[in-house]
């Protein structure tokens, strides 16, 4: 089942900050994140392994809730480049399911 | 030197028609997945392959067939191709299973007219 992240879409002036959510109904072993520009592929931005950790990469850090199965990623001082469709992605233990969620539409404006 | 590499990037074809799209991977990677994105951008998996072995189908139709020559190349078959298989259609590697990052290819969009 694909975890569900909110907003679907989210419109920012540039400076401004985002927080994305992603949320499993299933135990989340690992969440991945993902940025895909128009008509490109998803390229990786971090990867969270344990339950808690947080992430940094430049001016986006996320973060992992093992217990509520969540994730967050924050967006701060937001730029241009960073308009895109972000997804989450998930992989279970034992499993070579790789899933991702229902993606989230952000669009930074001059 | 292109990490995932798919082929061809644009597919136009008629109602009924067979074809095929190729995926290349020079990363080492194990396990390599297709992906259908669709209209709403929603990334569903289609198929994971483990060193050349399917290992997941997710109840995708008959008429799509992966192949697996060797574990850096996985294609995608589909025949009789209907109208709602028109969409954007990711091949990706990954080193193990789903504790790694996936690497994309630049994907295919398939139009069926």
């Amino acid at each position: 089942q694909q975890p569900v992240q909110s907003p679907q879409a989210v419109i920012l002036r540039e400076g401004e900050d985002a927080v994305i959510n992603c949320s499993s109904s299933k135990a989340l072993y690992s969440v991945h994140w993902y940025r895909q520009k128009h008509g490109e592929a998803p390229v990786f931005l971090m990867i969270l392994l344990k339950g808690g950790e947080q992430k940094g990469h430049e001016k986006i850090s996320a973060s992992f809730n093992e217990k509520k199965q969540q994730s967050s990623l924050y967006l701060t001082a937001s730029q241009l480049s960073y308009s895109g469709t972000y997804f989450c992605g998930t992989g279970a233990s034992g499993t070579y399911k790789y899933i991702f969620g229902t993606g989230t539409r952000l669009k930074v404006l001059a | 030197d292109t990490a995932v590499s798919q082929t061809p990037k644009y597919l136009v074809t008629q109602m009924g028609n067979d074809k095929s799209i190729k995926c290349e991977q020079n990363l080492g990677h194990d396990t390599m997945y297709w992906y259908k994105q669709d209209s709403k951008k929603f990334l569903k998996i289609m198929f994971s392959y483990n060193n050349k072995e399917l290992i997941i189908n997710e109840t995708v139709p008959n008429r799509f067939s992966p192949k697996s020559p060797d574990k850096a190349h996985l294609n995608l078959h589909i025949n009789s191709l209907e109208l709602g298989d028109s969409a954007v259609y990711f091949c990706a590697s990954s080193y193990s299973q789903g504790f790694t990052e996936a690497f994309f290819g630049q994907g295919t969009r398939l139009t069926v007219v």
